[in-house]
């Protein structure tokens, strides 16, 4: 079974700052790793994913992330917030050769002040 | 076309009543779920189709029914519901269902008083 955990439910920056939100997960196989935002009253959107090769993954919106197998995490980082990215982010695993379908983290909230 | 379309947008039904849920794509994709998602907690999944059969079924109340008439289009019957079902409804689809990359609906807003 895989899993992943979020640190931190909320995460408050303020515009032009980094951003950096926080994802670990758990895989009894080398995973497949997403990273997915919504914005209020909205779905779901790929941001950017994981899959194998190269291990610092750019995304849309100017977010990237990098797979770090001896820390299993991927951190979602972008160097500078702007308002519009307020919104909720999802860190998501699967498996592949096993269940495809990806398992939900908890979800980050990130908050840009003026 | 990369969209997934739910209709409606929001719903209020009471706990006799029977309505319906309906997601639409046209990217061709052979694999669709619906997802539950309350405020503030990530999507739970209910179901998936596969080749507009059921694939999974997440041990869901028989309250709620999904049904698939053909490849772009998905259903879900809701009947006697409980306010506490009361959330988020999202529709996805992917290429196949070992296709990793969901696309997501806007979803609906059901509250059940």
């Amino acid at each position: 079974a895989q899993s992943v955990t979020q640190l931190g439910s909320h995460v408050s920056v303020s515009e032009g700052a980094l951003v950096l939100l926080r994802c670990n997960y758990s895989s009894s196989v080398p995973p497949y790793l997403f990273w997915y935002v919504q914005y209020p009253n909205q779905g779901l959107q790929l941001l950017l994913k994981y899959t194998t090769g190269a291990t610092l993954v750019k995304g849309i919106n100017g977010f990237e992330a990098e797979f770090k197998k001896s820390e299993t995490s991927f951190h979602l980082t972008k160097p500078s917030a702007h308002m519009s990215d307020a919104a909720e982010y999802f860190c998501a695993v699967s498996a592949p050769g096993g269940s495809y379908i990806p398992t939900f983290g908890r979800g980050t909230s990130l908050i840009v002040h003026p | 076309d990369t969209e997934v379309t739910q209709t409606p947008k929001h719903l209020v039904m009471g706990m006799t009543n029977k309505k319906s849920l309906k997601c639409e794509q046209h990217m061709g994709h052979r694999a669709m779920y619906w997802y539950k998602q309350k405020a503030k907690k990530p999507p739970e999944l209910m179901f998936v189709y596969s080749y507009e059969k059921l694939s999974i079924n997440e041990s869901v109340p028989s309250r709620f029914s999904p049904e698939c008439p053909n490849s772009s289009l998905l259903n879900l019957h809701l009947h006697a519901l409980q306010p506490e079902d009361s959330a988020l409804y999202l529709c996805a689809s992917s290429q196949e269902l070992i296709d990793e990359k969901l696309f997501f609906g806007s979803g609906t807003q059901l509250s059940v008083l």
